[in-house]
């Protein structure tokens, strides 16, 4: 059971080049979410998708757009980036059900990624 | 607006001697509380987590909690500490009562870096 699987697990870029992450979950979780992990600053919450079909912005969501493409995979594209886009970046997914929040959320090993 | 806080960066321990991380969080109504632990170049793992009942709660790797209401704190303890319990700790809190749209998203604290030494 591989669980949460991000891909790649490290990029270097150049400023104003775009990427996406990848990130597919097997537990059949409605839930999915992508933050970034800088030193000192815990983690942040970028977009979010509560279910298919549906996305919302998170705390940091500027420079960034998503893609929920089925209930397994839930995409981070960078349109163009820029230095104080370095980071970690970790894509989570969670059992929801409407009305409850009580199930802990899953992590991929996250991407890490330089941009220079 | 819902909030936590880990109040140590580090926390340095002797192998053998018990450990407390320590939390506190501020939410509008009832917390759902959660520990996870991170360790190099890994993503977040599960401890274990307070939903309601019991303030003691029991987790992964012989790692528990205690809820305090009125403190509004979620410490984390282990009786034993092990060299190979080095890693990095987060507290994430949800509010119970909003777990719809954007209020339901679970806040992390920065972290507090566990240092076990032999």
């Amino acid at each position: 059971n591989a669980g949460v699987t991000q891909t790649p697990k490290f990029q270097v870029l150049k400023t104003g080049q775009s990427m996406t992450l990848q990130c597919a979950q097997d537990m059949n979780h409605n839930s999915m979410y992508w933050y970034r992990q800088d030193p000192g600053m815990g983690l942040r919450l970028i977009y979010y998708s509560a279910s298919e079909g549906t996305t919302d912005k998170g705390e940091v969501p500027n420079g960034y757009n998503v893609s929920r493409l089925n209930k397994r995979e839930f995409s981070l594209r960078l349109e163009s980036a820029a230095p104080s886009q370095t980071s970690v970046y970790f894509c989570a997914s969670q059992e929801e059900h409407r009305g409850y929040g009580n199930q802990p959320q899953h992590f991929g090993d996250g991407t890490r990624l330089s941009i220079l | 607006a819902q909030s936590v806080a880990q109040p140590e960066d580090q926390v340095n321990v002797a192998e053998g001697n018990p450990l407390t991380v320590k939390c506190t969080y501020s939410v509008s109504g009832n917390p759902y509380l959660f520990w996870y632990v991170q360790y190099p170049n890994r993503g977040l793992q599960f401890l274990l987590k307070y939903i309601t009942g019991d303030n003691l709660v029991k987790g992964s790797y012989g790692f528990e909690a205690e809820f305090n209401k009125s403190q509004t704190s979620f410490h984390l303890k282990k009786p034993s500490a092990l060299v190979s319990d080095s890693a990095l700790y987060f507290c994430a809190v949800r509010d119970s009562i909003n777990t719809g749209g954007s209020q339901g998203n679970l806040i992390f604290g920065k972290g507090t870096k566990l240092s076990v030494k032999p």
